[in-house]
C-alpha cells in the first residue's frame, strides 16, 4: 500500500528564511505526488504536483518541490517565507496507473508551518 | 470556473440521527471524492465516484454511503450518527486521468452532540 511520511508535525521559521517541509513516499512504482495547503477553516488548495514530466516542480505562491527517486522524497521548499505562508501543509500520493479502482489520495499527517517576525 | 461547492458549511446533529452532505463539483469534472478530516485520524479517504459509479471505497463502516447524480453532483450520507463522526468532510473533484490534481471544496463541518 502507498503511504507518505511527513517529518515534523510543526515547523517554525523566521520571515524571509528558507522553508523546507519534508515528505517521503513509499510505493512500488513512482507515484503521482502532490502538495496541498490548508488555511484555518478552509479546504485544501493544490500547491503543486509531480507527474513525471520534470523532477523539479514549481507551484503557486513561490513554492517548489523536487522529486528524488533515489531518496523516495518530494520535499517542499520556498526560498523566503512570508507571514501569509503560515498554514498546514499536506503531502499526498496517488496511484500512477488507473487500475479501474479509482485514484484516491493518501495523505501524510500534515506539517503546521509557523512564520515568525 | 466556479470551484467545488459544499453545502451546508456547518451542521450540528444529535447522536443517532442521520445527515446528508452535498457537493457540486467543478463544471466538467466527473470524478468526485470524499474525505473525512479529524485531528486524531487526519485525512481519510471515504469514497470516489465517477459517472455515477463508485470506483473506490475507504475503510469506513456501512453507515457511510454516497451517491453521484447524472450531473456529477454528489451526496454523502451518514446514518446513526456517533460522536466520533464529528469531523470536517471534504469533497474534491478532478478532471479525467490520475495525473490531474483534485480541487477541494471548503468542507462541511459536522458536529455530533
Amino acid at each position: 500500500a502507498q503511504s507518505v511520511t511527513q517529518l515534523g508535525s510543526h515547523v517554525s521559521v523566521s520571515e524571509g528564511a528558507l522553508v523546507l517541509l519534508r515528505c517521503n513516499y513509499s510505493s512500488s512504482v513512482p507515484p503521482y505526488l502532490f502538495w496541498y495547503v490548508q488555511y484555518p477553516n478552509q479546504g485544501l488548495q493544490l500547491l503543486l504536483k509531480y507527474t513525471s514530466a520534470a523532477t523539479l516542480v514549481k507551484g503557486i505562491n513561490g513554492f517548489e518541490a523536487e522529486f528524488k527517486k533515489s531518496e523516495t522524497s518530494f520535499h517542499l521548499t520556498k526560498p523566503s517565507a512570508h507571514m501569509s505562508d503560515a498554514a498546514e501543509y499536506f503531502c499526498a500520493v496517488s496511484d500512477r496507473v488507473l487500475t479501474g479502482g479509482g485514484n484516491k489520495l493518501t495523505f501524510g499527517t500534515g506539517t503546521q508551518l509557523k512564520v515568525e517576525l | 470556473k466556479a470551484g467545488v461547492t459544499q453545502t451546508p458549511r456547518y451542521l450540528i446533529k444529535t447522536r443517532g440521527q442521520q445527515v446528508t452532505l452535498s457537493c457540486s463539483p467543478i463544471s466538467g469534472h466527473r470524478s468526485v471524492s470524499w474525505y473525512q478530516q479529524t485531528p486524531g485520524q487526519g485525512l481519510q479517504f471515504l469514497f470516489e465516484y465517477f459517472s455515477e459509479t463508485q470506483r473506490n471505497k475507504g475503510n469506513f463502516p456501512g453507515r457511510f454511503s454516497g451517491r453521484q447524480f447524472s450531473n456529477s453532483r454528489s451526496e454523502m450520507n451518514v446514518s446513526t450518527l456517533e460522536l466520533g463522526d464529528s469531523a470536517l468532510y471534504l469533497c474534491a473533484s478532478k478532471d479525467q486521468g490520475p495525473s490531474y490534481g483534485y480541487t477541494f471544496g471548503s468542507g462541511t463541518r459536522l458536529t455530533v452532540v
